[in-house]
């Protein structure tokens, strides 16, 4: 069976300091893997769209990676400020599905 | 530019009751699902969709009938409403290309309450 894993479930760092969730997942056949942002009450917005012949993708202060050979995708948040706060959640899609495997997600919380 | 649109954005039903939950896109993607969000379990797989007149099941199919009339389209009904079905509701959309998901779009969730 497929399982999406991250750890930390919950994470409060100082302002200004750099972090990595971690997202780890069972199947070697991942087609997609996709960082999304959750705030209370609130719908997924799409942060970052990793393909599996890629290494990695970049946006703004965030940075996530995949690596298929350990089965594992990470989000790097550079210099983290209040408004980072969010629920982080990857998600899997394998080859041959039309099908997201979510993770429970890491609640981030960036004390001012 | 709408994305994904969910309606209505919360709900309370009395158990036994049907309603059906509204998602529409404007993106024209073909792959639409509907997912269920409860504390400690993440999202989970309701019903999905890989194009006009196509549905199949996901994860947690039971107690849900989906239909796609249109590419737009894509409502879940809840046939009867149990206490079990209080949950939030997402709907997704994204464009299939070659067979396989691309970038998922989410719309903004369903609140539902049964009692």
């Amino acid at each position: 069976k497929q399982e999406v894993t991250q750890i930390p479930a919950a994470l409060s760092v100082p302002e200004g300091e750099n972090l990595v969730l971690n997202c780890s997942f069972t199947d070697s056949a991942i087609y997609n893997l996709q960082w999304f942002r959750q705030d209370p009450g609130k719908g997924l917005t799409s942060l970052l769209l990793i393909q599996s012949s890629q290494r990695e993708q970049t946006s703004g202060r965030l940075n996530a990676s995949l690596d298929k050979s350990s089965g594992r995708s990470t989000l790097y948040i550079a210099a983290s400020q209040p408004g980072d706060s969010a629920t982080y959640l990857c998600a899997e899609t394998t080859s041959g599905t039309y099908k997201y495997i979510f993770g429970t997600g890491t609640r981030l919380k960036v004390l001012a | 530019n709408a994305g994904v649109t969910q309606t209505p954005k919360f709900q309370v039903l009395k158990t036994g009751q049907s309603m059906t939950l509204q998602c529409a896109q404007d993106m024209n993607h073909e792959y639409m699902s509907w997912y269920r969000q409860d504390p400690g379990m993440g999202l989970r797989l309701i019903h999905y969709s890989v194009g006009a007149g196509i549905t199949d099941q996901g994860e947690v199919p039971n107690g849900y009938n989906v239909s796609r009339s249109t590419t737009e389209d894509f409502p879940l009904r809840l046939l009867s409403a149990a206490p079990s079905q209080t949950s939030v509701y997402f709907c997704a959309s994204s464009y299939s290309a070659g067979g396989v998901n691309t970038e998922a779009f989410f719309g903004q969730g369903t609140r539902l309450t049964v009692v």
